[in-house]
């Protein structure tokens, strides 16, 4: 159970747009299409942004965007707003039947 | 509305024991799989456990199998997780979640247990 790979952290600047990656491993990320992405600002629970690679749940900004290539999922972010402040994480499901997350990626709106 | 509300937290000792709750309303209880994560101080999301519908299915992280226990009261719209020898590095905050798609789609605002002498 390895957390999965994230990039500690990524900036833009306002209207631009980011990437965020996830890697894990054929027993995880690789294998199944149940990835999911949370946003999480300072103090705050977490909130579910994609889930199944690149569904959004009602309500979340079209802005946001999932996919997955190989082991490699990705978060991307257009149009970046100032309220996009936050961690944000990845999380998959695995083939023991678990779950495991990134390490999270802090995210900063220049 | 769709809420989860956790309790139990709190100082307890190396060694010791809490249980902790996690009330549902404003949907199917009975229905959905729950998720327990945690998150320590200043750290990121950690996985902890998964139940399914009917309690009939369970996992658990390595970092903590055969110390703690996911349950369910269907009846009482509500989820525990009972936490025993307890270890500094358990020390958390606590989230339960609501399984939607393979993600969690509700969260609570957590609950703080702290483990230490």
């Amino acid at each position: 159970q390895s957390a999965l790979t994230q990039p500690p952290s990524v900036s833009g600047s306002p209207g631009q747009s980011v990437t965020i990656s996830c890697t894990g491993t054929s027993s995880d990320v690789g294998s199944y299409n149940r990835v999911s992405w949370y946003q999480q600002p300072p103090g705050t629970a977490p909130k579910l942004m994609i889930y199944e690679v690149s569904n959004r749940p009602s309500g979340v900004p079209d802005r946001f965007s999932g996919s997955k290539s190989g082991n490699t999922a990705s978060l991307t972010i257009s149009g970046l707003q100032a309220e996009d402040e936050a961690d944000y994480y990845c999380s998959s499901y695995t083939s023991t039947n678990t779950w495991v997350f990134g390490g999270g990626t802090k995210l900063t709106v220049l | 509305e769709v809420q989860l509300v956790e309790s139990g937290g709190g100082l307890a000792q190396p060694g010791g024991s809490l249980r902790l709750s996690c009330a549902a309303s404003g949907f199917t209880f009975s229905g959905s799989w729950m998720h327990w994560v945690r998150q320590a101080p200043g750290k990121g999301l950690v996985w902890v456990s998964w139940i399914n519908s009917d309690g009939s299915n369970t996992g658990y992280a390595d970092s903590v199998k055969g110390r703690f226990s996911i349950s369910r009261d269907n009846a009482k719209n509500t989820l525990y997780l009972q936490m025993n020898s307890l270890r500094a590095e358990d020390t958390a905050v606590y989230y339960c979640g609501r399984d939607r798609y393979y993600g969690m789609a509700v969260w609570g605002q957590g609950t703080t247990v702290t483990v230490s002498s």
